[in-house]
């Protein structure tokens, strides 16, 4: 079975821009969440989505956003980049009930210059 | 806003198992205690998680006390490979947030 796909590894942009980043689940998962990981922050959650809604939000500005498609992939939207925006951008999906164990992707590093 | 408490590192000779402490004292009924692992720039690895009983799987071992105010896990046969950040995690089933704390850091020697 495939793991968490998302895409793409890596992105540099620049202060101002916006950026997508996507996200496929394991097959079956209906759950997605997304992660924000910085050495000076740590990991922390963004939100989380299921069948297309967002039931989980973080403590992050409205410029960080979301969306989750019909077939259980997500996108997350950062507009109007900041330099505080670089950092490793985790997704995990979820079998919710499974005792809600989140399987991890490989991440996205997005540099702001 | 993590509810555990881990030393920040250790060390460990590859062969010989590795013991990881993780207190939570405050810990409610309802709550899981549940382990990941994040090697070097890569994402978070699940490892484990119990309620009370004692776990076991293909990776580790998961001991808890039975005030379940800490536990511990055990990587029975460490390898270079198990070099990471080990994280203990507790929460409600039912929360679909993980709430990452700094964790250990573990050194797998040769």
């Amino acid at each position: 079975k495939a793991g968490v796909t998302q895409t793409p590894r890596y992105l540099i942009k620049t202060r101002g821009q916006q950026v997508t980043l996507s996200c496929s689940p394991i097959s079956g998962h209906r759950s997605v969440s997304w992660y924000q990981q910085t050495p000076g922050q740590g990991l922390q959650f963004l939100f989380e989505y299921f069948s297309e809604t967002q039931r989980n939000k973080g403590n992050f500005p409205g410029r960080f956003s979301g969306r989750q498609f019909s077939n259980s992939r997500s996108e997350m939207n950062v507009s109007t980049l900041e330099l505080g925006d670089s950092a490793l951008y985790l997704c995990a999906s979820s079998l919710r009930g499974d005792g809600n164990i989140q399987y991890f992707g490989a991440g996205t590093r997005l540099s702001v210059l | 806003d993590a509810k555990t408490t881990q030393p920040p590192s250790m060390d460990c000779a590859e062969g010989r198992a590795a013991n990881l402490p993780c207190n939570h004292s405050t810990i409610s009924g309802n709550e899981y205690v549940y382990w990941y692992r994040q090697i070097h720039s890569q994402g978070p690895q699940y490892i484990i998680h119990g309620l009370k009983n004692n776990e076991t799987n293909e990776m580790a071992s998961l001991i808890i006390t039975e005030d379940r105010k800490s536990s511990t896990l055990i990587l029975p046969h460490a390898t270079l490979r198990d070099t990471a950040v080990y994280y203990c995690i507790v929460r409600v089933a039912s929360d679909y947030k993980l709430s990452f704390g700094a964790g250990t850091t573990v050194t797998v020697r040769a």
